[in-house]
């Protein structure tokens, strides 16, 4: 165990739907980051956010959305599902920005999404 | 910008080899790197890192060495077991800027008894 959860762990929908995916990042750690995981274009970096506030975005597409809770949770909200959005979504997380641990990322186990 | 090429996988060894696999980076300034391991239904686990020029990142048996000269930082091991069958991950974070990690493709190796 990691010690960032996310949930669901499976999640089958249909195209055209939205869903929801929760990440709760390992104690101590004020950053989290979103990746996304697919066969044909790797990992690729979505967003992060530090204490509450976005830090940096990546090849998110505009139909997806995250935020960061005050009790540091994450959720990326996934909209208007198509066939090409089914791929595992990781949460990672770290202490923060700057300082030896800053650049040193825990991932979660993941949460593999397919849409049909 | 920031990016990483890793040796096309899948690389396929018998227990005991010995193991290489080839990452270089293109980065301005001085990124650190990082492999992770990925096990088969799990996570990325860090498996090693390096932050400046000529360290040595070790970890179960794993070595890179961080090489500025030729941009690389290319994962070796001795003797490679069975339990060593994952996709590995060479990937960097920029010193100055977003502080994401860029990954490469990934290369998955299985190892035979």
């Amino acid at each position: 165990d990691s010690g960032v959860t996310q949930t669901p762990k499976h999640l089958i929908t249909a195209t055209g739907q939205r869903v929801t995916l929760r990440c709760s990042p390992r104690s101590g750690d004020l950053s989290v980051y979103w990746y996304q995981q697919s066969l044909d274009q790797g990992l690729q970096f979505l967003i992060q956010y530090y204490n509450g506030e976005e830090r940096a975005k990546g090849n998110i597409l505009e139909r997806f959305s995250a935020q960061q809770f005050p009790d540091l949770h994450s959720e990326l909200n996934l909209s208007s599902l198509e066939l090409g959005d089914s791929a595992l979504y990781f949460c990672a997380s770290s202490v923060g920005v700057g300082g030896p641990g800053a650049n040193v990322l825990t991932f979660g186990a993941g949460s593999r999404l397919t849409v049909l | 910008g920031d990016s990483v090429t890793q040796m096309e996988g899948p690389v396929t060894l018998s227990e005991e080899a010995f193991l290489t696999i080839n990452c270089t980076y293109t980065a301005t300034g001085y990124p650190s790197l990082f492999w992770y391991v990925q096990y088969p239904g799990e996570g990325l686990q860090l498996l090693l890192k390096a932050t400046k020029a000529d360290d040595k990142g070790s970890n179960k048996g794993f070595e890179a060495t961080y090489r500025k000269e030729t941009t690389s930082f290319h994962l070796e091991k001795g003797s490679v077991q069975v339990s060593d069958s994952a996709v590995y991950f060479c990937a960097l974070i920029a010193v100055q800027g977003a502080q994401k990690l860029v990954f490469g493709q990934g290369t998955r190796l299985t190892i035979n008894p």
